[in-house]
């Protein structure tokens, strides 16, 4: 079946300048989760939903971050009046609920500041 | 606050050879533990979830161990191959993930 899936690719942004990332999860999974991966930072949480609770954005670096998920299904993070330390890859995972499920990951897109 | 550790950050073994990998976290109070691996350019593959109440998992030429009071999992390849070499992600945690900083491995052919 279709795995995760994350688009765009890459994206290549002016500083200042808002952007969208989009994912789709796995079909029938209730759980979704975004991650960012620096440079010399590893992988960092940024925020999960879960069904029709309220998201967990406790990740979220600062305000000019926020996440919507639209129909319990697809998901975007966008970042606004993004800074040069904003580039990185971000990845989305979905699982089939919270607890004791595997995540699995999408291919992430690559995001780079100029 | 969660911190997962893992050690080495690079290796480079001989085809062929048994490996370890390391990974140690600081709060035992977990959930689950999953081994992810990472190739270059791409997303995470998950290898193994142990759940908190588990010891361990195997799939194939993968072993994982979770001793909870000690704070440590590891990971074990046997008889490695070329096709092994990617970064290897320890994470421990059910919703909100903590990640290590991964082992980089290279099987030399």
């Amino acid at each position: 079946g279709a795995g995760v899936s994350q688009s765009p690719s890459n994206k290549v942004t002016e500083k200042g300048k808002d952007v969208e990332l989009r994912c789709d999860p796995i079909s029938g999974h209730t759980a979704l989760y975004w991650y960012r991966q620096s440079l010399g930072q590893g992988l960092e949480f940024l925020i999960y939903f879960q069904g029709n609770s309220a998201p967990d954005k406790s990740g979220l670096p600062s305000d000019r971050f926020s996440a919507e998920r639209t129909g319990g299904s697809v998901s975007t993070l966008t970042i606004q009046r993004t800074q040069q330390e904003d580039s990185a890859v971000y990845l989305c995972a979905s699982s089939p609920g919270t607890g004791p499920y595997e995540q699995y990951f999408g291919p992430g897109t690559r995001l780079t500041v100029t | 606050k969660q911190e997962v550790t893992q050690i080495p950050a690079a290796l480079s073994v001989p085809e062929g050879e048994n490996l370890v990998l390391n990974c140690s976290f600081t709060d035992s109070a977990i959930y689950n533990l999953q081994w992810f691996r990472q190739d270059p350019g791409k997303g995470l593959t998950s290898l193994l979830l142990i759940q908190s109440s588990q010891r361990e998992q195997t799939s194939g030429r993968l072993n994982a161990s979770l001793d909870k009071s000690s704070g440590r999992s590891t990971l074990y390849i046997a008889a490695s191959q070329p096709g092994d070499s990617a970064t290897y992600l320890c994470a421990v945690g059910d919703d909100k993930i903590i990640f290590g900083k991964g082992t980089r491995l290279h099987i030399l052919p």
